[in-house]
């Protein structure tokens, strides 16, 4: 099974309507990360969290809002989603003192 | 201008050949990664550096802190190593600058 799982995998929606990713991970990470990545950019940072009371804006936090539940898991809402959310979607686990992450298989979110 | 450059952007290359990938970084670090982005879209850690050479199977990574610049070596290329690499910085916070990424393609 895997360590960090996604869900939707691909989903596909209308502007304005309010959009939920989920992220959960058995790894027993306490660091979660949202990412997003659009052709010919790097992944860059939306929301990060290092524990269940720690929740911190990336760099392209507007028009997104995370909600961390438990440690093992992680959601990224999209309020009204626009056109230009339009991305392949990542969550990400690191543990504190160490700085590899661990990256789930992404979701590939459509905006119309 | 972006902090991680990566270069080349796509590289096309015949199976056996050795391949070089380079990534080069305008701030401070304190660790430089490789990550391998599959066609599928799944990423996995290869390296992470904070100085000198590691080596794993068929992938050498190395690093020079003071021209601020990695590269990442595949010897005896193979197809199955078609891929999007990336490169990603650690400033001194708990978040990583990540490259835009090479795209290599092996061909048989």
């Amino acid at each position: 099974d895997a360590d960090v799982t996604q869900t939707p995998r691909n989903r596909i929606t209308k502007t304005g309507k309010r959009i939920m990713l989920e992220c959960s991970q058995t790894k027993g990470h306490d660091r979660m990360y949202w990412y997003r990545q659009d052709p010919g950019l790097g992944l860059r940072l939306i929301y990060y969290s290092f524990d269940v009371k720690d929740i911190n804006k990336g760099e392209i936090s507007d028009g997104y809002s995370v909600s961390r539940q438990a440690q093992a898991k992680f959601s990224l809402s999209l309020e009204s989603a626009i056109p230009n959310q339009t991305a392949l979607y990542f969550c990400a686990t690191s543990l504190a003192g160490t700085d590899t992450q661990y990256f789930g298989p992404g979701t590939r979110l459509t905006v119309l | 201008k972006n902090e991680v450059e990566q270069s080349p952007q796509n590289l096309t290359a015949q199976e056996g050949e050795f391949i070089t990938i380079n990534c080069s970084y305008s701030v401070g670090i304190s660790a430089l990664h490789w990550l391998q982005q599959h066609p599928g879209g799944g990423i996995v850690s290869l390296f992470m550096l904070s100085s000198g050479k590691k080596k794993h199977g068929r992938l050498i990574a190395t690093i020079n802190i003071q021209e601020k610049h990695s590269s990442l070596h595949i010897t005896a290329s193979h197809p199955r190593d078609s891929a999007v690499y990336i490169c990603a910085v650690r400033k001194n916070t708990d978040k990583l600058i990540f490259g835009t990424g090479t795209r290599l393609q092996v061909f048989p």
